[in-house]
């Protein structure tokens, strides 16, 4: 079975610019979480979707935001970038919940902003 | 690889020995526990898990152990290997927050 999918897996954008990033959970599984990693904060849970809908939502202003669609595939993204919104945002899935079932990640997608 | 964190705890061990990697939590409501384990460019790999009614869990070469009493986790491996140098990370939820909190990790180094 394929494991959790990312792309783009490396991404340049400058402040004020918008990006979308895309997640495939492994196949069957409907939750699926954003996490945003730096090396000052850690693993910081973004939000969680399942069924085309968000079920959680961590501490992060408005700028970020995500979907997800009928196959459970996700995307967020991220509107007028800011430098510090330079990390490595991880995608994971899981059977139905991410607070009972285990989550499995994705590689990331390293997003520089300049 | 891309750097996972700075300035992280480090446990340095010679290939061989046990590794204990420590994790403190604070929401004594925390029913489910896992540990990952994260290599330089890769996500966070699952290792194995444990729920708030047991105190212990093995799998192959590693043990997790709970206490809830102080609200400690450990993860002891066995015969660690080169290849098990990474960052490792503890993680709890309160299944009624649905949320994953993870703690800051610690690298392990394992020399051969």
């Amino acid at each position: 079975k394929a494991g959790v999918t990312q792309t783009p897996r490396y991404l340049i954008k400058t402040r004020g610019q918008q990006v979308t990033l895309s997640c495939s959970p492994i196949s069957g599984h409907r939750s699926v979480s954003w996490y945003q990693q730096t090396p000052g904060q850690g693993l910081q849970f973004l939000f969680e979707y399942f069924s085309e809908t968000q079920r959680n939502k961590g501490n992060f202003p408005g700028r970020f935001s995500g979907r997800q669609f009928s196959n459970s595939r996700s995307e967020m993204n991220v509107s007028t970038l800011e430098l510090g919104d330079s990390a490595l945002y991880l995608c994971a899935s899981s059977l139905e919940s991410a607070s009972t079932d285990t989550q499995y990640f994705g590689p990331g997608t390293r997003l520089t902003v300049l | 690889g891309e750097s996972v964190g700075l300035h992280l705890p480090t446990l340095s061990v010679q290939e061989g020995d046990n590794s204990i990697i420590n994790c403190a939590y604070s929401n004594s409501a925390s029913d489910y526990f896992i540990w990952y384990k994260q290599e330089s460019g890769k996500g966070p790999q699952f290792i194995i898990d444990i729920r708030s009614n047991m105190d212990k869990r093995q799998g192959q070469r590693v043990t997790v152990l709970l206490n809830k009493t102080v609200k400690h986790l450990s993860l002891q491996i066995a015969a660690t290997q080169p290849g098990d140098s990474a960052v490792y990370f503890c993680a709890e939820t309160d299944s009624g927050y649905s949320t994953l909190t993870f703690g800051k990790g610690t690298m392990l180094l394992v020399s051969p």
